[in-house]
């Protein structure tokens, strides 16, 4: 499968606890995106990579989140100190920066749902 | 600034009739536009962009969405709508202005269901 591949699927953790969530966008793809998704909301920004870049961030993305992508291939989505607030649908995205026209369109993984109890 | 709206929270229709989900933009350059859907418990499934050239964009499924710029629209369609369609439809918009976001701002979605 050559589509952008989210673990864990699903993450329940108490309140105050660290968790990680991976990425591993389409291989060729050098943007990634992280989202959040509510319950009757449409996807929120949080993050952005170029390659191993972050350039830019959300001012939803807290002090207690953090993201990586080292060497510009999979990510990681890192939430400390958990709170209930935190609980939401977190996807990935991914897609191949060209010329003006060209594959524009991300593609998304399935999504990691975290419930923080 | 880029955004997008989606004014109907849910659009009801009978299989077999014509669909159709409404999606405004806002965006200070030239607009790049998405329809993505989502059943439950799933990512995001790509349906359809438009980017430049002909206005009415076709994408899977047999959906397509029409481009209109004095409107600042991009509604979604289908003719003949099937009770597998039922799902969540998220229009997203990117300015393409000089310095615009690479990021696209999605809507918060319509609902759309079909009734056999």
């Amino acid at each position: 499968d050559t589509g952008v591949s989210q673990n864990p699927r699903h993450k329940i953790t108490k309140r105050g606890q660290n968790v990680t969530f991976r990425c591993d966008p389409i291989s060729e793809h050098n943007r990634l995106y992280w989202y959040r998704q509510t319950l009757g909301q449409g996807p929120e920004f949080l993050t952005y990579f170029q390659n191993e870049a972050q350039l830019e961030k959300s001012r939803l993305l807290s002090d207690r989140f953090s993201a990586e992508r080292p060497k510009g291939s999979f990510s990681t989505l890192e939430i400390q100190r958990t709170e209930q607030g935190d609980s939401a649908m977190y996807l990935c995205a991914s897609s191949l920066g060209g010329p003006i026209g060209a594959n524009t369109e991300a593609f998304f993984g399935q999504g990691t749902r975290l419930t923080v109890v | 600034a880029q955004s997008v709206a989606q004014p109907e929270d849910q659009v009801n229709v009978a299989e077999g009739n014509p669909l159709t989900v409404k999606c405004t933009y806002s965006v200070s350059g030239n607009p790049y536009l998405f329809w993505y859907v989502q059943y439950p418990n799933r990512g995001l499934q790509f349906l359809l962009k438009y980017i430049t050239g002909d206005n009415l964009v076709k994408g899977s499924y047999g959906f397509e969405a029409e481009f209109n710029k004095s409107q600042t629209s991009f509604h979604l369609k289908k003719p003949s709508a099937l009770v597998s369609d039922s799902a969540l439809y998220f229009c997203a918009v990117r300015d393409f202005a000089s310095g615009g976001s690479y990021i696209p701002t999605f809507g918060r979605g319509t609902s759309l269901i079909v009734h056999p």
